[in-house]
């Protein structure tokens, strides 16, 4: 069965510090990979996915993904947080055809040190 | 991108009363739609995929009596908790499917429901 692992519940960086949040996940295929965005009050956003191609994902907000096979990863990252990144982070594999089932990580909670 | 909307956007509601939430897409057509729940500091957990003139789909464990989902139109879906109970006291997310050749294979979300049941 398909499932998403994020293994860091809460991860506090300083502001302007990179940051890499960590995702695992299990699928049998070629899974499509998405990370979304969870602040108080709004709706989730995509920041990025992955369906093929190039592993290194390019997302909104200077985020970025790369997805690795071999360690059945797709972690995010990016080089400079800033105070507004402070959120919570969902990592999702979609399932399916079409990918029209989305399953999702457990989540990792983002603050953000002055 | 896309909009979707809920409403309303929290509820609160005596123990036993039915509930009805609203999904609408406002500027798409959204053949499907899902309804998740989040509990506190949880994951979303997917409930019911809907799809527009058919029976909704009930993820296992989920049971479709209690949770009435109805997706009468291309641009809206309803969730009626039946009979709620304090522990159907949660955070509702629902989401539309866009459909091809605009972000295809890509949901948007709504900004949720919370209910709390008393």
């Amino acid at each position: 069965a398909q499932s998403v692992t994020q293994p860091d519940i809460h991860i506090t960086v300083s502001e302007g510090a990179s940051l890499e949040l960590r995702c695992n996940y299990s699928y049998g295929a070629t899974p499509y990979l998405f990370w979304y965005v969870q602040s108080p009050g709004q709706g989730l956003q995509l920041l990025l996915k992955y369906f093929s191609g190039d592993t290194l994902v390019q997302g909104i907000k200077g985020f970025e993904a790369e997805f690795k096979r071999s360690q059945s990863s797709f972690n995010l990252r990016k080089p400079s947080v800033h105070w507004s990144d402070a959120a919570e982070y969902f990592c999702a594999v979609g399932a399916g055809s079409s990918a029209s089932k989305i399953i999702f990580g457990s989540g990792t909670r983002l603050s953000i040190r002055p | 991108g896309a909009v979707v909307s809920q409403h309303p956007s929290w509820v609160i509601c005596k123990s036993g009363t039915s509930v009805k939430i609203e999904c609408r897409s406002l500027d798409f057509q959204a053949t499907t739609m899902f309804w998740y729940r989040q509990f506190p500091k949880q994951s979303l957990m997917l409930m019911a995929t809907s799809n527009e003139g058919s029976k909704a789909t009930y993820e296992q464990g989920v049971e479709k009596d209690k949770f009435l989902i109805n997706h009468a139109s291309l641009t809206l879906s309803t969730l009626t908790v039946t009979s709620a109970h304090p522990e159907d006291s949660s955070f509702y997310i629902c989401s539309a499917r866009a459909p091809m050749g605009r972000g295809a294979d890509e949901q948007f979300f709504g900004p949720g429901t919370r209910l709390t049941v008393l």
